[in-house]
């Protein structure tokens, strides 16, 4: 199976700052990776897909980059409302895994 | 509008079978481009998939969990069933049901979870 890894668990930053997650796949996955934001209570939300793409009405502060096993998610400029956790997940048509959780909270 | 709304037991006793459902409005289950997952998150826990099924009837599960997993779907009804054998208090969670957006990308398909539901509190205790 593939697994999953990301990094870092959990962060601190304040608002303006630019932070950047990294997804580690233990398998060349090409680009079959996605991110979501998880906010408390709330079910997560689609950021990007296919490594790179936002999608549709995803602030542009956000972008993703990689291919093959290394992956990254990308804040510009972190916004009060981008304070939740982001998970990377990689899905071909077999398998969906999720990546551990990064949780971004305030300094 | 695109909605999922996930239903079944609050609580469940170990040992038992859980059975859920994921209504769907604003798409088919008939659509090639679409499927749908289970997906679940135990308290403060990172999400989990379990299990996915397209319009041809493709299904696919969790490796670990294959053996205690079955999906299904009726289409007609707009339904997406999951069932679950020989439930354990480790498998208390929240369970998600997603539609699987089937996107033409750089490396030909891609599947990504663009809408979700609310969720269910599934509890399992005697």
């Amino acid at each position: 199976d593939i697994q999953m890894t990301q990094s870092p668990a959990s962060l601190s930053a304040s608002v303006g700052d630019r932070v950047t997650i990294t997804c580690q796949a233990s398998q060349d996955i090409s680009r079959y990776l996605n991110w979501y934001q998880q906010r408390p209570g709330k079910a997560p939300k689609l950021l990007i897909y296919d490594a790179s793409i936002l999608e549709t009405g995803v602030p542009s502060r956000f972008s993703g980059s990689g291919s093959g096993t290394d992956f990254t998610l990308t804040i510009s400029s972190l916004q009060p409302e981008d304070f939740a956790t982001y998970y990377c997940q990689q899905y071909d048509h077999l398998q969906g895994t999720f990546g551990g959780g990064t949780k971004v909270d305030i300094k | 509008q695109v909605t999922l709304k996930e239903s079944g037991p609050v609580l469940v006793k170990p040992t038992e079978t859980l059975t859920l459902t994921c209504t769907v409005s604003g798409f088919s289950l008939s659509n090639v481009r679409m499927g749908v997952s289970w997906i679940r998150q135990p308290p403060g826990k990172a999400l989990e998939w379990l299990a996915h099924i397209f319009s041809n009837d493709e299904k696919s599960y969790s490796t670990s969990l294959e053996s205690r997993l079955d999906i299904s779907k009726d289409t007609s009804k707009s339904q997406v069933f999951l069932t679950m054998t020989n439930m354990d208090p480790a498998d208390t969670a929240t369970y998600y049901c997603a539609r699987i957006f089937v996107s033409y990308c750089s490396i030909g398909n891609c599947y990504s979870a663009d809408h979700w539901g609310q969720g269910a509190l599934v509890s399992v205790s005697s």
